[in-house]
């Protein structure tokens, strides 16, 4: 279903630790991203990576960080720097674009709580 | 950056009806336009999606109109069913080189009433 998992599907974190989502595809995507929703925001770029071993900050990137260090596998770690951790977050990938090849497949998704 | 507003934010409709939801963007750059549609609990998926050098397509009972000078485009919903239920989102953005990163809008949820 999908080729690209995220896990855990929840997850609950206390104040002030580090937490880290995963994300696997076998898409043999070369492109892969992280997004936040929240209600009413739609989604918010936070990460997004090319190729190996490289990634760019997206538009929410304060307060996270990501790792490609192979292909199939992108993880997030949510800082203690991030003030409003508490969301849902969703990973995508996609080849390269090309006419033939246009879409963003998504995870299902990891829902994070801060306790 | 890409700035994409996207309205309304919620839209209930009677089945059959049609439902028409609107986004603007800012880039005149962007050239690839993707719909997507997310189901409650479920992952967004592509639904439709327009390049620049067209104006409009269609795909049953989904079409989707682009107007370049006025920097907006549309998602039409023709005879909605129960089915046709869910949250929408716009995105824009360029795609050149193999490189495409969208700016999705917020999001319209729409709701067919049986």
């Amino acid at each position: 279903d999908g080729g690209i998992t995220q896990s855990p599907k929840y997850l609950f974190r206390k104040e002030g630790q580090n937490v880290t989502l995963s994300c696997e595809q076998n898409l043999n995507h070369d492109a892969m991203y992280w997004y936040r929703q929240d209600p009413g925001q739609g989604l918010r770029l936070i990460y997004y990576s090319q190729i190996v071993n490289d990634f760019q900050k997206g538009d929410i990137a304060e307060g996270y960080s990501v790792s490609r260090e192979k292909k199939e596998s992108f993880p997030l770690t949510v800082t203690s720097a991030q003030k409003n951790p508490t969301a849902f977050y969703l990973c995508a990938s996609s080849p390269l674009w090309g006419p033939m090849n246009t879409e963003a497949f998504f995870g299902q998704g990891t829902r994070l709580t801060v306790v | 950056g890409e700035n994409v507003e996207q309205h309304p934010s919620t839209l209930s409709v009677q089945e059959g009806d049609s439902a028409v939801i609107k986004c603007t963007y800012s880039d005149s750059a962007s050239n690839y336009f993707p719909w997507y549609k997310q189901e409650l609990g479920k992952r967004p998926q592509l639904i439709i999606d327009i390049r620049s050098n067209v104006g409009e397509k269609k795909d049953q009972r989904i079409a989707v109109t682009l107007n370049k000078t006025a920097k907006h485009f549309s998602l039409h919903i023709t005879e909605t069913q129960p089915e046709d239920s869910a949250v929408y989102f716009c995105a824009a953005g360029v795609a050149s080189g193999g490189s495409y990163i969208p700016t999705f809008g917020r999001g319209t949820s729409l709701i067919v009433h049986p």
